[in-house]
């Protein structure tokens, strides 16, 4: 069965600290597509980031960054310089396809930066 | 260009009742998506719909059916609402089931 893991329930960090939010995937399949996406209090899930099985390459955009390691199934973000716009609830999320049809999505980790 | 647009966005219904949401997707999308996201959970797929067609499904109960129109707009119908009902109801739109889906707000659905 698939599953997504993210053990961090909530964080809180100061403005300009980085931190990283953890996840941790469970599928057989051999071709799969990792997501993350954001929610902030509004509701709609903002879009970061889609990544397939076959590109552990890294990904650097701006403050974000992603961290991906089939070794250990992990698919972990980054924000560098934390702001307080980067308050919200993180999701990562799992699918067969590139589109991200029946995604699965772990329990989210809501992250709070102060000023 | 408006994106996905959710109706209502809150709605407090009685155990037992039926209820029916509304997505409109955006402009140029032809699929829609729901998820049911329960207060401090991931959202969980429901189903799918494409060409007026249920394409997939999650694992939830008939009580939970849909529909699209022509239009690509689609409902999401809830039926004998028990009070676990209680979530965030979110829509996603894309063009064509391959293209990358667009969220809406949700609507705030509270079965008392």
């Amino acid at each position: 069965a698939q599953k997504v893991t993210q053990a961090q329930t909530e964080i809180s960090v100061v403005e300009k600290e980085d931190v990283t939010l953890d996840c941790v995937y469970e599928t057989r399949d051999t071709t799969y597509y990792l997501f993350w996406y954001k929610q902030p209090p509004s509701g709609e899930l903002v879009f970061l980031i889609r990544r397939n099985s076959f590109d552990e390459q890294n990904e650097i955009s701006g403050r974000y960054s992603w961290n991906f390691q089939k070794s250990t199934s992990s698919f972990n973000f980054t924000i560098t310089a934390s702001q307080v716009v980067d308050s919200a609830v993180y999701f990562c999320a799992l699918s067969e396809d590139q589109a991200g049809t029946a995604l699965i999505f772990g329990k989210g980790t809501t992250l709070s930066v102060s000023s | 260009d408006a994106g996905v647009t959710q109706s209502p966005t809150h709605l407090i219904k009685t155990r037992g009742q039926q209820v029916t949401l509304r997505c409109s997707p955006k402009s140029g999308h032809d699929t829609v998506s729901w998820y049911q996201q329960a207060l401090g959970q991931g959202p969980q797929f429901i189903f799918q719909y494409y060409e007026e067609e249920e394409r997939q499904r999650g694992n939830f109960p008939d009580r939970f059916s849909g529909h699209q129109f022509p239009n690509y707009s689609s409902e999401l119908n809830v039926n004998a609402l028990l009070l676990g009902d209680s979530a965030l109801y979110l829509c996603a739109s894309s063009q064509t089931p391959s293209g990358g889906y667009t969220f809406g707000s949700g609507t705030r659905l509270t079965v008392v």
